[in-house]
């Protein structure tokens, strides 16, 4: 089973702050996924990676895929109180049919 | 577009009963159908995933059983419940590419 581990497990900023949130694994991905989970919400996608080394911008957002494809790093710049989620990677596992997610980042942006 | 449906939103329930939770999804055919469950603030654990009428793989041994008996139905049941069975349940949509679309969720709180 191929793990994703994410870091930091918690963060609470102030907004305007930026901030960088790690999603590691010790095997490789043929792509990786980033969703936004509120609270009481099902995860929404945000993003997928497919090359190594891509780098992919959404707003403030910006994703980079590593370039093993191992590892992938969302970073948020000012943040803002409306990024206050739970950040999750997830990429494929055993297979077409399944997916595994990372452990979660929980984002706390302080007005 | 698509649309994935679950109900109900929130559920309390004693220990012993039965439990039956509903998916559907709108707005495309043959989807793989998975069910996962939340522990509060954490990340994914994938139950069961369906890539068909009928077929069903399970993941966790456990007290849960799942069935798809049409295409864009999948549910989840259990004979009796356990007070470990409490959770934030969601329900997802894959048609290509890994990129999962999630469900609105369920609550279940076992007493």
């Amino acid at each position: 089973t191929q793990l994703l581990e994410q870091s930091p497990q918690f963060l609470s900023i102030q907004e305007g702050e930026n901030l960088t949130v790690y999603c590691n694994s010790s095997s490789v991905f043929s792509s990786l996924q980033w969703y936004r989970q509120e609270p009481g919400e099902g995860p929404v996608l945000l993003v997928t990676v497919v090359t190594g080394g891509e780098v992919k911008k959404l707003k403030r957002l910006t994703f980079q895929f590593g370039d093993a494809r191992k590892d992938s790093s969302l970073h948020i710049t000012a943040a803002q109180p409306g990024d206050t989620g739970l950040y999750l990677c997830a990429g494929p596992s055993g297979g077409y049919q399944k997916v595994t997610f990372g452990t979660g980042t929980k984002l706390q942006v302080i007005p | 577009s698509q649309t994935i449906h679950q109900w109900p939103a929130t559920l309390v329930q004693p220990v012993g009963s039965p439990l039956s939770l509903e998916c559907t999804v709108e707005g495309t055919s043959n989807p793989n159908l998975y069910w996962y469950r939340q522990a509060a603030g954490r990340g994914l654990q994938l139950l069961f995933y369906s890539v068909g009428i009928g077929q069903i793989s399970s993941e966790v041994p456990q007290n849960l059983s799942a069935s798809r008996p049409q295409d864009r139905q999948f549910i989840l049941s259990s004979k009796k419940l356990l007070l470990s069975d409490s959770g934030f349940y969601l329900c997802a949509w894959q048609w290509t590419d890994y990129e999962q679309y999630f469900g609105p969720g369920t609550r279940l709180t076992v007493t």
